[in-house]
């Protein structure tokens, strides 16, 4: 069955400076991958999607992942933090078998200013 | 930009009540989902609906749990006696038909969530 794993629950980074979110998944095949943000208050966003097009995915304000086959990662960065970019951070693994998506714990973004 | 919209933001119940989550999916959706997060837990998928009737169900979707599109925009969650364990943030999400059935690799609109508290 196809899991997801973040590694990190909390990630403090100062703005302008590169963000780092890390996630490992597990399936047997080329799986569908997504990152989702949640702002306080706010619903899930899809920040970007990984669908065996590219394995370099660009996504909404200036996010960027990387599907690496070889180290089963799918890692969120961002070159420079900005503060509105804190929030909390899903990796997310589409369940063909379920045909729903399984969510990682979260890594919670904290910016300092 | 069209979006899910969800009522309550917050309810709080007593165990045994029967509660009633409301989600208005945005308007040309053809799926629709319920998935939890009970605090400090993962985001759980609940329930998939298509078609006016459940596609998929979690392990957690037990019968005190049921669903309903009664009119044309309402997609309900209904929690027939509550429990202490079902306290947790219920998501509401809705995509349209690109994908078909399978539909895995098209996004899901989430909205902003009802946190339900039992007490």
């Amino acid at each position: 069955a196809q899991s997801v794993t973040q590694l990190d629950s909390h990630v403090s980074v100062s703005e302008g400076t590169p963000v780092l979110l890390r996630c490992n998944y597990s399936s047997s095949y080329s799986p569908s991958l997504f990152w989702y943000v949640q702002h306080p208050n706010k619903g899930l966003q899809l920040l970007l999607k990984y669908t065996s097009a590219a394995t370099l995915v660009k996504g909404i304000n200036g996010f960027e992942a990387e599907f690496k086959k070889s180290e089963t990662s799918f890692h969120l960065t961002k070159p420079s933090a900005h503060m509105s970019d804190a929030a909390e951070y899903f990796c997310v693994v589409y369940r063909t078998g379920r045909r729903a998506l399984t969510f990682g714990s979260g890594t919670r973004l904290q910016v300092q200013p | 930009e069209p979006e899910v919209t969800q009522t309550p933001s917050h309810q709080v119940t007593q165990m045994g009540q029967e509660v009633i989550l409301r989600c208005v999916p945005i308007s040309n959706h053809l799926y629709f989902y319920w998935y939890r997060q009970i605090l400090g837990q993962k985001v759980e998928f609940l329930v998939s609906f298509y078609n006016n009737e459940i596609s998929e169900k979690s392990e957690i979707f037990d019968d005190q749990f049921s669903v309903e599109r009664p009119d044309g925009s309402n997609f309900t969650l209904k929690i027939r006696s509550t429990k202490l364990e079902d306290s947790a943030m219920y998501f509401c999400a809705s995509r349209d038909s690109s994908g078909g059935a399978l539909g895995g690799l098209y996004e899901q609109y989430f909205g902003p969530g009802t946190r339900l508290t039992v007490t």
